[in-house]
């Protein structure tokens, strides 16, 4: 059964301290991973899409690598702002069905 | 641009009562998408639509029924709504296959009573 497992559940850190959020997944023929963030009462919001190990995308404060076992995404110099929960998902079985991981909720303090 | 509407935002039901759950996107996406968010859990698929007239079941469609009449609109059917339902039901839609790079409304907080 294919798995997406995020660690940590959730994280602490300082305004200006950075860290990274892991993606650890398991499934048979990775067609992509996405990364979402998603803020309290709110839909996630997409951020990346990877396809091949070795491969990194950024975005702001904000930089998603993959290898073919997991997925990191590093927060350089975090800002209260980018206080959210983090998901990572992977197409799995059919086309069009993914597996999400619970996340990783992010706080930033000032 | 509104992206994908869903409303109500917030409901209560009674145990056995019914209702459907309203989404729409502007977007001109194929592909549709219903999921429940429960706490600790990960999104679970209920439902999707790959374009007007054709859905399908997700991982958990036991107690739910779709319909995809137009390529906007996606409504989620709760039937003899129960306890276990009880959960914050997100639409999400795709111009990409395998809900690649999705778009999701604001959510649905459903509680069952």
């Amino acid at each position: 059964e294919d798995q997406v497992t995020q660690s940590p559940e959730a994280l602490r850190l300082q305004e200006g301290e950075s860290s990274s959020l892991n993606c650890s997944y398991t499934v048979s023929g990775l067609r992509g991973l996405f990364w979402y963030r998603q803020d309290p009462g709110k839909g996630p919001e997409f951020l990346f899409t990877l396809y091949s190990a070795g491969e990194e995308k950024e975005k702001e404060r904000l930089k998603a690598t993959l290898t073919k076992k997991e997925s990191f995404l590093h927060i350089t110099a975090p800002k209260p702002e980018d206080s959210a929960t983090y998901l990572c998902a992977v197409p799995s079985g059919g086309y069009q069905k993914v597996t999400f991981g619970t996340g990783t909720k992010l706080q930033v303090i000032p | 641009n509104a992206g994908v509407t869903q409303t109500p935002k917030f409901r209560i039901l009674k145990i056995g009562q019914s209702m459907t759950l309203q989404c729409a996107q502007d977007m001109n996406h194929n592909y549709m998408y219903w999921y429940r968010q429960d706490p600790g859990m990960g999104l679970k698929l209920i439902y999707y639509s790959v374009g007007a007239g054709i859905t399908d079941k997700g991982e958990v469609p036991n107690g739910y029924n779709v319909s995809r009449s137009t390529t906007e609109d996606f409504p989620l059917r709760l039937e003899l709504a129960a306890p276990s339902q009880t959960s914050v039901y997100f639409c999400a839609s795709s111009y990409l296959q395998g809900n690649t790079e999705a778009f999701f409304g604001q959510g649905t907080r459903l509680t069952v009573v």
